[in-house]
């Protein structure tokens, strides 16, 4: 059975920090990688694609992959009350895996 | 541009009853899919279709079936409703169904009663 995993929160974090949210995932050879951002209500909306490793950059969000580790993470630079919202990593390869989210809270 | 449509955005239904929602694109995407979403049970996928005349089953596919009218449309249908299916449906959409994003609509909030 192929997994995402996430830490279901809520992340407290002050506003001006970086915060940090990790994912980890069960198959090994899983190619492509996304965070959607899902406010209290509303739709999920894509953040970032990550598809190979390393770092990438996207104004102040990275969103970084080691497959090796199986795992993918997104930090958020200089916080806002913004975005406080669920933060959700998927796989979608031969199979769509979403995990079941993250919560973040920005503290003003 | 409106992305991807829903509509209803609201349905309150009785056990049994039987309804249609309806998903349109208007990005000329090729895949297509319905999710349902539960308070602690994140994202599940209902049904999908890679492409037009194409549908396969997902993770809970039972109690619904799905029809991809055109490269455009993709409704879900509910024969005999049921209190369990009380949930939020999203329809969303992509390029391509492998290692592509989805779009998504902003949801249908159905109730069972």
């Amino acid at each position: 059975q192929k997994e995402v995993e996430q830490n279901s929160g809520p992340l407290s974090v002050p506003e001006g920090a970086i915060a940090s949210l990790n994912c980890t995932y069960s198959d090994r050879g899983s190619q492509s990688f996304f965070w959607y951002r899902q406010y209290s209500g509303k739709s999920p909306e894509l953040i970032m694609s990550i598809y190979s490793n390393g770092d990438k950059e996207d104004g102040r969000f990275t969103a970084q992959l080691n497959k090796a580790s199986q795992y993918v993470s997104l930090l958020i630079r200089d916080s806002q009350p913004s975005d406080s919202a669920t933060y959700l990593c998927a796989v979608n390869d031969d199979k769509i895996i979403f995990g079941k989210g993250t919560r973040l809270h920005i503290l003003p | 541009n409106a992305g991807v449509t829903q509509t209803p955005k609201f349905q309150v239904l009785k056990t049994g009853q039987s309804m249609t929602l309806q998903c349109a694109q208007d990005m000329n995407h090729n895949s297509m899919y319905w999710y349902r979403q539960d308070p602690g049970m994140g994202l599940r996928l209902i049904y999908y279709s890679a492409s037009e005349g194409t549908t396969d089953k997902g993770e809970v596919p039972n109690g619904y079936n799905v029809s991809r009218l055109n490269k455009r449309e993709f409704s879900l249908r509910l024969e005999s409703a049921a209190p369990s299916q009380t949930s939020v449906y999203f329809c969303a959409s992509s390029v391509e169904r492998v290692n592509q994003p989805q779009h998504f609509g902003d949801g249908t909030r159905l109730s069972i009663l």
